[in-house]
């Protein structure tokens, strides 16, 4: 069963618009991680944010902010007046515990792509 | 520099003909992992490693293996690819094993079975 739930695959915006990148996760731990990763052009990964189970604040990091709810196992991404340099693939992964070691799985991502 | 590299970047091989992807970090973490990632499948597992001569099955660990006799590298070892493991692969490592700790990514290597 899918953990981790990226239901936009692909998303187009003008340049300076908002968007809101979803993803949804199922777990049955009550400790638990959440990421996003960021998958440039270029390739490389690059680690966003990490949220763990129990501290339901909100994040904001200059244009980008995370909405963290346990009710609705949502944790999603939002790029406030977005620019060319957030067009990307963005990944949201899950991280349990497992036997001591870390178990992390990856949604599907969605590729953003902000145009000029 | 902090790192994780991996070698080669890119590789076109043949059915049948055994290859190696290396993979070092220079971070002395414990944990590493390789991914591959899909159109449409995003990233899968395919093996990890909580530390030297620690390794275990990810979630796509068939045709695959792997070996950790020293902390920073982590080959990954196709012994007779197909053309079903033409993928772009990633090999990660984490400062711990715990749920908590990020990933960080090498470059990624992207393979082509012919």
């Amino acid at each position: 069963a899918q953990k981790v739930t990226q239901a936009q695959t692909e998303i187009s915006v003008v340049e300076k618009e908002d968007v809101t990148l979803d993803c949804v996760y199922e777990t049955r731990d009550t400790t638990y991680y959440l990421f996003w990763y960021k998958q440039p052009p270029s390739g490389e990964l690059v680690f966003l944010i990490r949220r763990n189970s129990f501290d339901e604040q909100n994040e904001i990091s200059g244009r980008y902010s995370w909405n963290f709810q346990k009710s609705t196992s949502s944790f999603n991404f939002t790029i406030t007046a977005s620019q060319v340099v957030d067009s990307a693939v963005y990944f949201c992964a899950l991280s349990e515990a497992r036997g001591g070691y870390q178990k992390v799985t990856f949604g599907i991502g969605t590729k953003l792509q902000v145009i000029p | 520099e902090a790192q994780v590299t991996q070698n080669p970047r890119y590789l076109i091989t043949v059915t049948g003909k055994k290859l190696t992807v290396t993979c070092s970090q220079n971070m002395n973490h414990e944990y590493m992992s390789w991914y591959r990632q899909d159109p449409g499948l995003g990233l899968r597992q395919i093996y990890y490693s909580m530390n030297v001569e620690v390794t275990d099955k990810g979630d796509v660990p068939e045709g695959y293996k792997v070996s950790r006799k020293e902390k920073r590298n982590f080959p990954l070892i196709l012994e007779s690819p197909s053309p079903n493991q033409t993928s772009l692969y990633f090999c990660a490592s984490s400062l711990r094993t715990h749920s908590y700790n990020e990933q960080f990514f090498g470059p990624g290597t992207r393979l082509t079975v012919l």
